[in-house]
């Protein structure tokens, strides 16, 4: 079973500032997932990456760039020149496959302040 | 390429009654999943269908129940209502095949609101 920790509950940053989402997770897999999902005022939630345990492989797309640790679980997000745009609630998740069987954190609220 | 619908968008229902909410895919995906979000929990895994199969659940009880048909349209069902089933129920669609799976879509969601 897999457990996740967003240790950040709210961020404020300043418009154009660098921001890191933080999360840990635990699991007894051997293989798994990650995703990161945000869900921004409107309520609609928005699939951002989806990573297998295998792939170390740190991926930047944009202005958001994953890191991921196998070796302390962790998988953090970085928003490089944040946007007013940018503002909502990210949330982590390990799952066991694919898309299903996901843990969601609590959640990390980001605001962006112009 | 129509994204991903919900119906209805709200909902009012009383203790005791049952609900059914539909989602239709993204045209071409065969994998739909349901999630719910409340205040109190979070978001959580409902369960998730490909091609009419039911291929995974998750930790809720039996008054959940969904199904997928054939055009990969979903429904869920929640029986005998309760006042902590009121939530953001979510769906989501995606491209599968052969084990290559694709981009997550999300509906809009539907509010439910137990009285």
């Amino acid at each position: 079973a897999q457990k996740v920790t967003q240790a950040q509950t709210e961020i404020s940053v300043v418009e154009k500032e660098d921001v890191t989402l933080d999360c840990v997770y635990e699991t007894r897999d051997t293989t798994y997932y990650l995703f990161w999902y945000k869900q921004p005022p409107s309520g609609e939630l928005v699939f951002l990456i989806r990573r297998n345990s295998f792939d170390e492989q740190n991926e930047i797309s944009g202005r958001y760039s994953w890191n991921f640790q196998k070796s302390t679980s962790s998988f953090n997000f970085t928003i490089t020149a944040s946007q007013v745009v940018d503002s909502a609630v990210y949330f982590c998740a390990p799952g066991e496959t694919s898309y299903d069987k996901v843990i969601f954190g609590p959640g990390t609220s980001l605001s962006v302040i112009p | 390429k129509a994204g991903v619908t919900q119906t209805p968008r709200y909902l009012i229902k009383t203790r005791g009654q049952q609900v059914t909410l539909s989602c239709s895919p993204i045209s071409g995906h065969r994998s739909v999943s349901w999630y719910q979000q409340t205040p109190g929990q979070g978001l959580q895994f409902l369960f998730e269908y490909f091609s009419e199969t039911q291929r995974n659940k998750g930790n809720f009880p039996g008054r959940f129940s969904g199904r997928q048909f054939s055009n990969s349209r979903s429904e869920m069902n929640v029986s005998t209502l309760e006042l902590g089933d009121s939530a953001l129920y979510l769906c989501a669609s995606s491209w599968e095949d052969r084990g290559r799976i694709d981009t997550q879509y999300f509906g809009p969601g539907t509010r439910l609101t137990v009285l």
